[in-house]
């Protein structure tokens, strides 16, 4: 079993579309966590950290939830500029970062 | 401007003929890591290191090397490369920063190994 599943997708979705996408873990060690956005094989880059609390950015929500081990990445409005590979994270006190296989998500006009 | 840079950006080279990868990052990260990126797979980590003199082994560690000499280097060895090291690989940066620790990513290496 994988440390950190994903759906690999794609989801294509409409302009204006909200969509969620989930990711497991199996490390309860894990102490942080990270969405990532990737596109067309270039570097990931930081999309946003994610709180126990959850957190928001603009568009995005993302949310934790430590009892049943899984993350949530929700974006709102998506648009075409959207498209890309989300990649869900999983770090243990910045020794042990383990990515998911990617998510991708496609944004149709 | 904040960066990390890898060299070369293209390899193709044959099998058995050793290669080195380098990584530089200006940010005095204390953290450096190696990724290899395979279609269906995402990132496997390689090596990584938590400071100067300091590495350890990631997931997939066979037929690789590397060094930290000075804190902003990183270089990825392959001593005797196969095909099946032919992969897209990534150096990645980081320091902690409050409770997370992101990190950077460098443009990649696309290695091909005849």
């Amino acid at each position: 079993r994988k440390e950190v599943e994903q759906d690999p997708g794609p989801f294509n979705v409409p302009e204006g579309a909200t969509v969620a996408f989930n990711c497991t873990y199996s490390n309860s060690a894990s102490q942080s966590f990270f969405w990532y956005r990737q596109d067309c094989r270039k570097e990931p880059k930081l999309l946003m950290s994610v709180y126990s609390s959850g957190n928001e950015d603009g568009r995005f929500t993302a949310q934790l939830n430590r009892a049943s081990q899984y993350i949530s990445l929700l974006i709102r409005d998506s648009k075409l500029s959207d498209s890309a590979t989300y990649l869900c994270v999983a770090d243990n006190y910045g020794q042990n970062f383990v990515f998911g296989p990617g998510t991708r998500l496609s944004v149709l006009p | 401007e904040a960066q990390v840079t890898q060299n070369p950006r293209y390899l193709i080279t044959v099998t058995g003929k050793k290669l080195t990868v380098t990584c530089s990052q200006n940010m005095n990260h204390e953290y450096m890591s190696w990724y290899r990126q395979d279609p269906g797979l995402g990132l496997r980590q390689i090596y990584y290191s938590m400071n100067v003199e300091v590495t350890d082994k990631g997931d997939v560690p066979e037929g690789y090397k590397v060094s930290r000499k000075e804190k902003r280097n990183f270089p990825l060895i392959l001593e005797s490369p196969s095909p099946n090291q032919t992969s897209l690989y990534f150096c990645a940066s980081s320091s902690p920063s409050g409770r997370n620790y992101e990190q950077y990513f460098g443009p990649g290496t696309r290695l091909t190994v005849t």
